[in-house]
């Protein structure tokens, strides 16, 4: 079956400490994205990439680093750079101006 | 600047009760209006995607349908599994961003 996957589904994470939220898909879809979600608000953009190797921030990017290396992955770090990381996570994939696939999300929690 | 908004932010139905949601757009060049159902602790799952005005879409009970300012979610005879977040995107002329609306919380009682 086709589709995206995400790992872990809840992740927690220590002051002071990056972590790492993983992403990968066989949609054969060029492009990847990564959104936080938090409760009452809509979807806000971390991170896109159109093309492996090349990636563009979104809207809160800050304390966030990604890479692309391989179509089918999109990990996404959190670093200890970014404040309030306490969030449900997503990651998307689509092809040209069609719409987006959706994986299951990573919930992460700050102790 | 691009942007969406849903409403009402939550509806309460009856089972049977016919309801539509509405999300208004803002958009330089539309390139596909989306619609999305989100469960509690999902990710968003596609329903449908629109492209020009006067454009319809059918799903079981739900209809979509996209006007040059406005999308409609047409919800016929609900049932309690119909209960959900609905969300509503944009995608426009030039980007790869998507713009996502906060969505409608909608709860169908038995």
């Amino acid at each position: 079956d086709g589709g995206i996957t995400q790992s872990p589904k809840y992740l927690f994470r220590k002051e002071g400490q990056n972590v790492t939220l993983s992403c990968e898909q066989n949609l054969n879809h060029d492009a990847m994205y990564w959104y936080r979600q938090d409760p009452g608000q809509g979807l806000r953009l971390i991170y896109y990439s159109q093309i492996v190797n090349d990636f563009q921030k979104g809207d809160i990017a800050e304390g966030y680093s990604v890479s692309r290396e391989k179509k089918e992955s999109f990990p996404l770090t959190v670093t200890s750079a970014q404040k309030n990381p306490t969030a449900f996570y997503l990651c998307a994939s689509s092809t040209d101006s069609r719409e987006q696939f959706f994986g299951p999300g990573t919930r992460l929690t700050v102790l | 600047e691009d942007q969406v908004t849903q409403s009402p932010e939550a509806l309460r139905l009856q089972e049977g009760e016919s309801s539509s949601l509405n999300c208004s757009y803002t958009v330089s060049g539309l390139r596909g209006l989306f619609w999305y159902r989100q469960d509690p602790g999902k990710g968003p799952e596609f329903l449908f995607t629109l492209y020009s005005a006067g454009e319809e879409k059918e799903k079981e009970r739900l209809k979509a349908t996209l006007t040059k300012k406005e999308s409609f979610l047409h919800i016929t005879a609900p049932k309690p599994e119909d209960s959900a977040t609905y969300l509503c995107a944009v995608r426009s002329s030039g980007t790869y961003k998507y713009i996502f609306g906060t969505g409608t919380r909608l709860k169908v009682l038995a």
